[in-house]
């Protein structure tokens, strides 16, 4: 079946520290993984992606791991700020090549000052 | 560029009524999803429309129904409002809409049913 869980509902940091937040798929066709950051009020917007053919990705202060071994892939955000304060969600485009996307339930991430 | 755009931005209707929501897809982007959020559900995918077909859809009664213009714009009308579809409706838009390609979203529109 298809379903994209994470792990943790709310992730409380301190300003400056490291956050991971972690999600699990179950669909081991999944060869595509998006993960997309939420502020109140607004639609999700596009963090990072990675592709089943690498097992990390980095942008800017973000990095994505994947490991398909037990379907697992995590979100690390370096030297978190206020301003990442937010739900982040992953999602998977599953086995259908088509737009559709499959999203875990999401992680509230609340930075502390 | 224009990212995605939603209108309305908020919306309350009444139980029975239908109301049609809007999404303007980036320029040149040819495919629009539409999503349905929910605090208990999370976001569940209602149905794609590539090139003015509808390519995918989700596990929604055919209350829930949509369509793509031309231009790549999309409508959605919900028919016989029930108080359980007061949500946040977000339409995503790509260019090509494969499962390995970037999809931009809108504001969403905030429906309420009462």
């Amino acid at each position: 079946g298809e379903n994209v869980g994470l792990h943790l509902p709310t992730l409380s940091v301190q300003e400056g520290d490291n956050s991971i937040i972690n999600c699990a798929y179950s669909n081991s066709a999944s060869d595509y993984f998006i993960w997309y950051k939420q502020e109140s009020g607004k639609g999700p917007q596009f963090i990072i992606d990675i592709r089943s053919n690498m097992d990390k990705r980095q942008g800017q202060r973000v990095t994505v791991l994947l490991n398909k071994t037990v379907k697992h892939l995590s979100l690390q955000i370096a030297a978190t700020q206020p301003g990442d304060s937010a739900v982040y969600f992953c999602a998977e485009n599953g086995s259908s090549n088509t737009g559709k996307l499959i999203f875990g339930q999401g992680t509230t991430l609340q930075v502390k000052p | 560029k224009a990212g995605v755009t939603q209108t309305p931005r908020y919306l309350i209707k009444t139980r029975g009524q239908q109301v049609t929501l809007s999404c303007s897809p980036i320029s040149g982007h040819r495919s629009v999803s539409w999503y349905q959020q929910t605090p208990g559900q999370g976001l569940q995918f209602l149905f794609e429309y590539f090139s003015e077909t509808q390519r995918n859809k989700g596990n929604f009664p055919g209350r829930f129904s949509g369509r793509q213009f031309s231009n790549s714009r999309s409508e959605m009308n919900v028919s016989t409002l029930e108080l359980g579809d007061s949500a946040l409706y977000l339409c995503a838009s790509s260019f090509r809409g494969r499962r390995d390609t970037e999809a931009f979203f809108g504001q969403g529109t905030r429906l309420t049913v009462v």
